[in-house]
Order: structure tokens, then C-alpha cells, then sequence
């Protein structure tokens, strides 16, 4: 069973909306979130890191204002992508580091991801 | 900047064969190791974990880890089409109290009928 889960699994927006995703630690408190973007047949990219409670950490050529990330609780972490634009169509994909109970080990666990189409 | 390498691939065995992956690391302290597989279009699912020298065995994997060569490698017995997909080998890093996962680019593995 799935350890992380994420929401929404696909969403199609306009271009310059804004889109919310969710991510949730089913099993385990998670006090570090992370984030990643994929293109098709490329490498995942880490965007950013988050711990609950604190600013998350971005990584070099990710932008904080575009890429709003909210960590509220030790379960929940959130990233809203403002004004999106085609190219910020790709997969998103968080990931909660703790130990899961169902899987007894303490690592990153990925939730199922998102993929983003902004027309 | 602490470094897993992995060889792009792909990797292709005949369905029955034994495929072996292979990461290095630059961390001699390093402590703990995972693979991930993950299926074309889907996100990253961990398989495998190994923290001491030698051998673990789970099912048709084996994680085989040797920290003096600072290698560990992924054994696949008896790989089905369905093994087919991109695994990802990764160690952690800490620095001060954030942690996080290293991977490599990972490999694509392709098992034929």
C-alpha cells in the first residue's frame, strides 16, 4: 500500500492559473518534504526541500515565487505553482522522508506524482 | 559535492537471464543504500535497502554492497518484461541536521521476451 499519497494525479490548466498540489504522509510524520519535476526520459530534478514548520530550501535556478511550497504539518506539505506557463507542464513528484510503519524503514518514500499540462 | 554514478543504459537480458546494476559512490561515509525502480511515466518505488557489507536478498533482488570499493550493485534472477523500467540507486547525505537522498541518473533496464 502507498505510503505518500498526492493530489491531484493530473490537472490541466490554462496558462496563468495557479495550481495547488498536494502531498500527504499516510503512516508517518514526515518533518522533511521534498520536491521534484521530471521531463519526459530525463533524470528527476530536486526542487526544493521543506521541513515542517520553516522555509523551505530551493535548490540553484528554482524560483521561490513561482514554486510556493507550505509545509504546515508533519503530514502535510503543499506546492502551488503560480502562473503557470506550457513550460511548466512536467511531472511533479514529492517525497516524505520518515519511517514508514507499514514498511519499517527509514528513508524517502515517493507519492505517486502529478502530471502538470498547462495549455 | 558527494556523487552516485550510474551507467545510463539501457541494459538489455533476455527474459529469464540474471541483470546486474551497478552504482558507485564518492561518500566513504556513506552508510546506507537504496534502489528504486521506476516504471515509465510513474514515480520512483523503493525495492531494496542495504546498510552492511555483503549480500541481502529479497525475492529475485540482491543488493550486494562493498564499502572499501564504495560499489553497490542490484541483482535481478529469473528478469520478466515486467522488470523492464529505470532503477535508481541512492544514498543519503546530511549536512547539519538536512537530510536528503542522493541518486544517481539511473539505469534503464530492458528485459526482452
Amino acid at each position: 500500500g502507498a505510503v505518500v499519497s498526492q493530489h491531484p494525479s493530473w490537472v490541466i490548466c490554462k496558462s496563468g492559473t495557479s495550481v495547488k498540489i498536494e502531498c500527504r504522509s499516510l503512516d508517518f510524520q514526515a518533518t522533511t518534504m521534498f520536491w521534484y519535476r521530471q521531463f519526459p526520459k530525463q533524470s528527476l530534478m530536486l526542487m526544493a526541500t521543506s521541513n515542517e514548520g520553516s522555509k523551505a530550501t530551493y535548490e540553484q535556478g528554482v524560483e521561490k515565487d513561482k514554486f510556493l511550497i507550505n509545509h504546515a504539518s508533519l503530514t502535510l506539505s503543499t506546492l502551488t505553482v503560480t502562473s503557470a506557463h506550457p513550460e511548466d507542464s512536467s511531472f511533479y513528484i514529492c517525497s516524505a522522508f520518515g519511517t514508514s510503519a507499514l514498511r519499517g524503514l527509514d528513508t524517502q518514500y515517493f507519492g505517486p506524482g502529478t502530471r502538470l499540462t498547462v495549455l | 559535492q558527494k556523487e552516485v554514478e550510474q551507467n545510463s543504459g539501457p541494459l538489455s537480458v533476455p527474459e529469464g537471464a540474471i541483470a546486474s546494476l551497478n552504482c558507485t559512490y564518492s561518500d566513504r561515509g556513506s552508510q546506507s543504500f537504496f534502489w528504486y525502480r521506476q516504471y515509465s511515466g510513474k514515480s520512483p518505488e523503493l525495492i531494496m535497502s542495504i546498510y552492511s557489507n555483503g549480500d541481502k536478498e529479497d525475492g529475485r533482488f540482491t543488493a550486494q554492497l562493498n564499502k572499501a570499493s564504495q560499489y553497490v550493485s542490484l541483482l535481478i534472477r529469473d528478469s520478466q518484461p515486467s522488470d523492464s523500467a529505470t532503477y535508481l540507486c541512492a544514498a543519503p547525505s546530511k549536512v547539519d541536521s538536512s537530510y536528503k537522498l542522493i541518486f544517481g541518473s539511473g539505469t534503464r533496464l530492458l528485459v526482452r521476451p
